[in-house]
């Protein structure tokens, strides 16, 4: 099977640009999941999405939207980007049924904001 | 809310020595633990998962990981190190509330010295 795939795997923006970053999950995972992942914070949770429909969230400001289409690929976008939001962006996934689904992660996406 | 600690940032280990990379958590009940490995620019590898059962788990690569309810700890071990296990090393925890949601520890990188 082929593994969790985000595109692009690099990104240059500058600030009060938005960015849309793409995730294709594990076939047949039905959960995607992305994280950011900075120097100083480490890895931090964003969101959570199941079936097209967001399940969970982490305490990011609205600038930070996800969604998640039928086939079960996600695009996460930042808006009014900041310095700030420089960092790599992983996306996961899982099946998503049931509690012992370890995530799966991608390679990330290395947004860099100038 | 649930927290992960590594205390050590960094650790330098000799190859073929043995290694203990330290995880503490908090939370209210058993949690499921995660061991997940990072090397540069890429995402992170699922090195092994503790879900119930036998607190002694398997991973890949050689790996194992012993959880300790009365030390709320789940340190990771490897009896001889190669050099191509340095990288960083997360320890993560997620709760058994049907969402694919992890924290993760600030993670421990891993230097291995011929």
């Amino acid at each position: 099977k082929a593994g969790v795939t985000q595109t692009p795997r690099y990104l240059i923006k500058t600030r009060g640009q938005q960015v849309t970053l793409s995730c294709s999950p594990i076939s047949g995972h039905r959960s995607v999941s992305w994280y950011q992942q900075t120097p100083g914070q480490g890895l931090q949770f964003l969101f959570e999405y199941f079936s097209e429909t967001q399940r969970n969230k982490g305490n990011f400001p609205g600038r930070f939207s996800g969604r998640q289409f039928s086939n079960s690929r996600s695009e996460m976008n930042v808006s009014t980007l900041e310095l700030g939001d420089s960092a790599l962006y992983l996306c996961a996934s899982s099946p998503g049924q049931g509690d012992n689904s370890p995530l799966h992660f991608g390679n990330g996406t290395r947004l860099t904001v100038t | 809310a649930q927290s992960v600690t590594q205390p050590d940032i960094h650790i330098t280990v000799s190859e073929g020595a043995s290694l203990e990379l330290r995880c503490n958590y908090s939370y209210g009940a058993t949690p499921y633990l995660f061991w997940y490995v990072q090397s540069p620019g890429q995402g992170l590898q699922l090195l092994l998962k503790y879900f119930s059962g036998d607190t002694l788990v398997q991973g890949i690569k050689g790996f194992e990981a012993e959880f300790k309810r009365s030390q709320s700890s789940f340190n990771l071990r490897k009896p001889s190190v190669h050099w191509s296990d340095a990288a960083e090393y997360f320890c993560a925890v997620g709760i058994p509330s049907g969402y694919s949601t992890l924290t993760f520890g600030k993670g421990t990188m891993l230097l291995v010295s011929p």
